[in-house]
């Protein structure tokens, strides 16, 4: 079975900082797919980024980007420029591809100060 | 577009008592999924359904029921409510034409049981 890793719990940043998730798992496919997906106070599940294990290079997406290290089975989040509306859960998540099912970490509370 | 619709938004029960969570999406998407969210713990799939006409159990399957209706439509049953079912349901879709293994959630429906 897999399992995701996030051992920051909560994490804060200002306003115009860098700030970097973690995020482990652990699994013995060989072809997958890791997602960041936000959840600010309106609950709603946003996807944020997501990354194809046979692609070396690591996806970016405006101020998001990740740190994708296939051998160390890590897959973190650097949010560039942080942004007030840039507060939420942010959970990361695993999908070994065959039947698109999702296996979340436990979560990261990002608090953006000014 | 409207998405993922769930509803409820909120819903109280007490304990013994029976309902529905409905879900559509108007994406054309095959496969469905639903997951429960509890305080500190990431989103964990209850069950999926990956095509019309069928569905499997997930993580967390018991105490409830699916029923995929139509290709739009996967309902979730409670028959018999708990109070550890007291949590954050979320329905949410994949499929062509977005891109592969992206999930896309409904708002949630935030139930109570007493």
């Amino acid at each position: 079975a897999q399992t995701v890793t996030q051992s920051q719990p909560e994490m804060s940043v200002q306003e115009a900082e860098t700030v970097t998730l973690s995020c482990t798992y652990d699994t013995s496919e060989n072809n997958y797919y890791l997602f960041w997906y936000k959840q600010p106070p309106s609950r709603q599940m946003i996807l944020v980024i997501r990354q194809e294990a046979y692609k070396q290079q690591n996806a970016t997406e405006n101020r998001f980007s990740v740190n994708f290290q296939k051998a160390a089975k890590s897959f973190s989040l650097k949010i560039s420029d942080s942004q007030l509306g840039d507060t939420a859960m942010y959970f990361c998540a695993f999908d070994t591809g065959t039947a698109s099912k999702l296996t979340f970490g436990t979560g990261t509370r990002l608090q953006v100060t000014l | 577009n409207a998405g993922v619709t769930q509803t409820p938004k909120f819903q109280v029960l007490k304990t013994g008592q029976s309902m529905t969570l409905q879900c559509a999406q108007d994406m054309n998407h095959n496969s469905m999924y639903w997951y429960r969210q509890d305080p500190g713990m990431g989103l964990r799939l209850i069950y999926y359904s990956a095509s019309e006409g069928t569905t499997d159990k997930g993580e967390v399957p018991n105490g409830y029921n699916v029923s995929r209706l139509n290709k739009r439509e996967f309902s979730l049953r409670l028959e018999s409510a708990a109070p550890s079912q007291t949590s954050v349901y979320f329905c949410a879709s994949s499929g062509y034409p977005q891109a592969k293994n992206i999930q896309y959630f409904g708002a949630g429906t935030r139930l109570s049981v007493l």
